[in-house]
């Protein structure tokens, strides 16, 4: 079955202490995103990745890191995780570098609480 | 700076009758618009898309419309059914060397009452 999948689903965590959220698509896309979801907000960017070991800020990406070492994993790390960054996380990816026009699929998300 | 405005948070209707969910971008570069839908505990899914050459898409009970020149599109649903609740996300795509970053609105609840 073509997925995108998250781990954790649910976190909750203290300021600080560094986590990582994983993302993994098995559709062979080249093109991977991370979003947060905030009330009134939308979704907002925070990191896109064209292909292996090409990443590229979003509109939000302060506070995190991402990395692309390999096609079908795309981890998003909170180095130093605050209270700000508690919202609902979507992973996405999608078939074509044009990522602008293929539709993206994404994760079931990740609900992460910072105290 | 927001370049994607959905600005009804919510709209309430009425089974069998149409939905109209708006969407305004001021990103003249967006050449691609998309709608997802999004389910509670779910990630969004991919609803339909108009090229910003072509001011209509249809797909089913779904169309949007696009206003090039004021900067506007539109997704109808007719009619409208209870399934159809659901939080709906405008996308804008711009082209060139932006074309992986990629703009959402606000979104607007959706719900169809039977």
């Amino acid at each position: 079955e073509a997925q995108v999948t998250q781990n954790p689903r649910y976190l909750i965590t203290v300021t600080g202490k560094k986590l990582t959220v994983t993302c993994s698509q098995n559709m062979n896309h080249e093109y991977m995103s991370w979003y947060r979801q905030d009330p009134g907000l939308g979704l907002r960017q925070i990191y896109y990745s064209m292909n292996v070991e090409v990443t590229d800020k979003g509109d939000v990406p302060e506070g995190y890191k991402v990395s692309r070492k390999e096609k079908r994993n795309f981890p998003l790390i909170l180095e130093s995780p605050s209270p700000n960054q508690t919202s609902l996380y979507f992973c996405a990816s999608s078939s074509s570098r044009m990522g602008a026009t293929d539709t993206q699929y994404f994760g079931p998300g990740t609900r992460l609480t910072v105290l | 700076d927001q370049q994607v405005k959905q600005n009804s948070p919510s709209l309430s209707v009425q089974e069998g009758r149409i939905s109209i969910l708006n969407c305004d971008y001021t990103n003249s570069m967006f050449d691609y618009f998309l709608w997802y839908k999004k389910y509670p505990a779910e990630g969004p899914t991919f609803l339909i898309s108009i090229s910003s050459i072509k001011d209509k898409n249809e797909d089913g009970r779904f169309t949007v419309f696009l206003n090039k020149s004021a900067k506007h599109l539109s997704l109808h649903i007719v009619p409208s059914q209870p399934g159809d609740s659901a939080v709906y996300f405008c996308q804008g795509n711009a082209g060139g060397t932006s074309y992986g970053k990629l703009t959402f609105g606000q979104g607007t609840i959706l719900t169809v009452h039977p």
